[in-house]
């Protein structure tokens, strides 16, 4: 059965570094996602993305963030001067159409130190 | 103080008997709704779906109920298993531009063989 995947899956860095988390989206879907959780706490929309564009982000979306289809597979999202509060899971979802289910990643989680 | 994460409620079932998780949801205008699965370092798996022009849907051994009126939805798993032992959460999503879920707070589900 087709997944997402993610790399790394778990990431340390520096404060005020830059980490760039990865994601292959299921093949044929054409809608993709960012989503974090912090720990114990509930999943957070970040941002989505179709054809080759953002189509809404959420508060935490800022400045500091970005997403990039550089291919036809990967979907990766950048952020430039990572903060302690950053660290988190971080969850790449995809769906095939706008009215069908989303399909979660197993998550990348960041430790910024 | 700052609050460090979610309190999360706690069903403990007993093996082999149903469960039954329910979500409080706030905006009236979503038309879609999700329960995911998460088990410990993993990312949230899809396990029903439903539309709100329904208020019943079954699945294998589960069954989700939407009550639109009083905007409350519920998970039923039958001949709960170890296995099912895990977070659950529900989503929903509304009119928006990139079909964001938002996601309610959990219930963890324990399962006691």
């Amino acid at each position: 059965e087709p997944e997402v995947t993610q790399t790394p899956s778990h990431q340390v860095t520096q404060m005020g570094q830059e980490v760039i988390l990865r994601c292959v989206p299921i093949s044929n879907h054409l809608y993709f996602y960012w989503y974090r959780q912090i720990l114990g706490q509930k999943v957070e929309f970040l941002v989505s993305f179709y054809n080759n564009e953002i189509s809404e982000k959420s508060e935490i979306f800022d400045d500091q963030f970005s997403v990039e289809r550089p291919d036809g597979s990967n979907f990766t999202l950048k952020i430039r001067s990572t903060k302690l509060e950053d660290s988190a899971m971080y969850f790449c979802a995809s769906r095939i159409q706008i009215i069908e289910t989303q399909y979660f990643g197993p998550g990348t989680r960041l430790l910024v130190l | 103080g700052e609050s460090v994460g979610l309190h999360l409620p706690t069903l403990s079932v007993q093996e082999g008997d149903n469960s039954i998780i329910n979500c409080a949801y706030s905006n009236s205008a979503s038309d879609y709704f999700i329960w995911y699965k998460q088990e410990s370092g993993k990312g949230p798996q899809f396990i029903i779906d439903i539309r709100s022009n329904m208020d019943k849907r079954q699945g294998q051994r589960v069954t989700v109920l939407l009550n639109k009126t009083v905007k409350h939805l519920s998970l039923q798993i039958a001949a709960t298993q170890p296995g099912d032992s895990a977070v659950y959460f529900c989503a929903e999503s509304g009119n928006n531009a990139g079909n964001m879920l938002t996601f309610g707070g959990g219930t963890r589900l324990m399962v006691k063989p």
